[in-house]
């Protein structure tokens, strides 16, 4: 097992709703990687906080905002959900900032918007 | 054109084969190249990192030729414990990796 730890497991919620996903980092990595994987894709990434700052963001709107705590631990809030925004959302921790990319992923939060 | 490509599968082997499979990357400026394995419904688990000069891992070889931007993995003597997608993974910029859609590999009895 990695040590990065997710809540919660599973999620139902209604389109237009908000959600918040945590995520806990494996013990000594500072930096925290969120992605998004539909079915029979690859994670696509949303964002990666280091330091509790934003440090880069992919093609995602707005709505997916996040938070990292000063224990390194994280958040993913989205937003107004949309049908399309059901999927398994990784967080994955790195240790040494941002220049590390192995990246290390939690077991994930498999969301369902209806 | 998709940062990273690769090929779906499936790949159907017997228990004992050797396997192996590509992807291909767009930006030629990654630096860093990885081999995630995910099981059916689980978390990806980083499998290996590529190096230029290639790399072994017990029974996994990894390859890299950046002239003409591909990755691969080769899995020698299949185990059914082989059975998973196999996701390849490419650096982008300072923090972002992308990865692709994942070849699938079933090893079979």
């Amino acid at each position: 097992e990695t040590g990065v730890t997710q809540s919660p497991t599973h999620l139902i919620k209604t389109r237009g709703q908000q959600v918040t996903l945590r995520c806990s980092s494996q013990s000594g990595h500072n930096t925290v990687s969120w992605y998004q994987q539909a079915l029979g894709q690859g994670p696509q990434f949303i964002f990666q906080y280091y330091r509790e700052e934003e440090n880069g963001r992919g093609n995602f709107p707005p709505r997916f905002s996040g938070l990292q705590f000063p224990n390194y631990s994280s958040e993913l809030n989205v937003n107004a959900l949309e049908l399309d925004d059901s999927a398994l959302y990784l967080c994955a921790s790195s240790a040494t900032g941002p220049g590390t990319y192995e990246q290390y992923f939690g077991p994930g939060t498999r969301l369902t918007v209806t | 054109r998709k940062e990273v490509e690769q090929d779906p599968g499936p790949f159907n082997v017997p228990e004992g084969a050797t396997v192996a499979f590509n992807c291909t990357y767009s930006n030629s400026a990654s630096q860093s190249f990885f081999w995630y394995r995910q099981d059916c419904r689980k978390e990806p688990k980083l499998l290996m990192s590529v190096y230029s000069s290639g790399n072994e891992d017990g029974r996994f070889t990894a390859q890299l030729n950046r002239a003409s931007q591909y990755i691969s993995l080769l899995i020698r003597d299949s185990k059914l414990s082989d059975s998973a997608t196999y996701l390849c993974v490419v650096n982008i910029g300072d923090y972002k990796l992308s990865f692709g859609a994942g070849t699938t590999v079933t090893v079979r009895a």
